[in-house]
């Protein structure tokens, strides 16, 4: 089983719509990210959480939110999907006590329509 | 803020040659890790290989070899004797401080790499 699983894999929906994408995580790290990938710029950052109650503002978060459920679970939100957000998400967590490098799920590709 | 610059968009070899990708970086931090990510055709980020700042001897993993040039910033990835499973994006990436995975991640615009039979 993967240690970081994003759900869902896939997912074509239409402007304006609601969508949730989860990442759940079997690693115990307590940070977690959200990244998002578009060709020519990389991934950039859009959210990331260093434990339950603390969650911080990356450099793209505008029209995304994000709920950390547990320490296991972070979410993010599109609360009206518009096309320019159709993308490569990914999902990424750390443990610093343990100094290891980021850990990523395998992505949840979202078009808009 | 940090910025991580690839100029290589783009670029193919054939099998068994060897290919350098370039990566420059700009920050103010004394202390840093230096990251090669590839994501194959599957999308996943795999990690190729890290580069403490503080250390001067260049990284290796097997066929993968950094060159780190702290004073100028450039921190480019050498593959020799490429093999078709090397085809994919790679990316170049910079995490602040002295620890893995205390910071949030710095991505280049990724460098599209195909090796050729």
């Amino acid at each position: 089983d993967a240690d970081v699983t994003q759900t869902p894999r896939n997912r074509i929906t239409k402007t304006g719509k609601r969508i949730m994408l989860e990442c759940s995580q079997t690693k115990g790290h307590d940070r977690m990210y959200w990244y998002r990938q578009d060709p020519g710029l990389g991934l950039r950052l859009i959210y990331y959480s260093f434990d339950v109650k603390d969650i911080n503002k990356g450099e793209i978060s505008d029209g995304y939110s994000v709920s950390r459920q547990a320490q296991a679970k972070f979410s993010l939100s599109l609360e009206s999907a518009i096309p320019n957000q159709t993308a490569l998400y990914f999902c990424a967590t750390s443990d610093p006590y343990r100094n290891q490098p980021q850990h990523f799920g395998d992505g949840t590709r979202l078009s808009i329509l | 803020a940090q910025t991580v610059t690839q100029s290589q968009p783009e670029m193919s070899v054939q099998e068994a040659e060897t290919v350098t990708l370039s990566c420059t970086y700009d920050t103010s931090e004394s202390n840093y890790y230096l990251f090669w990510y590839k994501q194959p055709p599957s999308r996943q980020m795999i990690l190729v290989i890290r580069q403490e700042a503080y250390k001067q001897q260049n990284a290796t993993e097997n066929r993968f070899s950094v060159n780190f040039q702290k004073a100028a910033k450039s921190f480019s990835l050498k593959i020799s004797d490429s093999q078709l499973g090397d085809t994919a994006m790679y990316f170049c990436a910079f995490a602040a401080g002295v620890i893995q995975g205390a910071q949030k991640l710095v991505f280049g615009q990724g460098t599209r790499l195909t090796i050729n039979p």
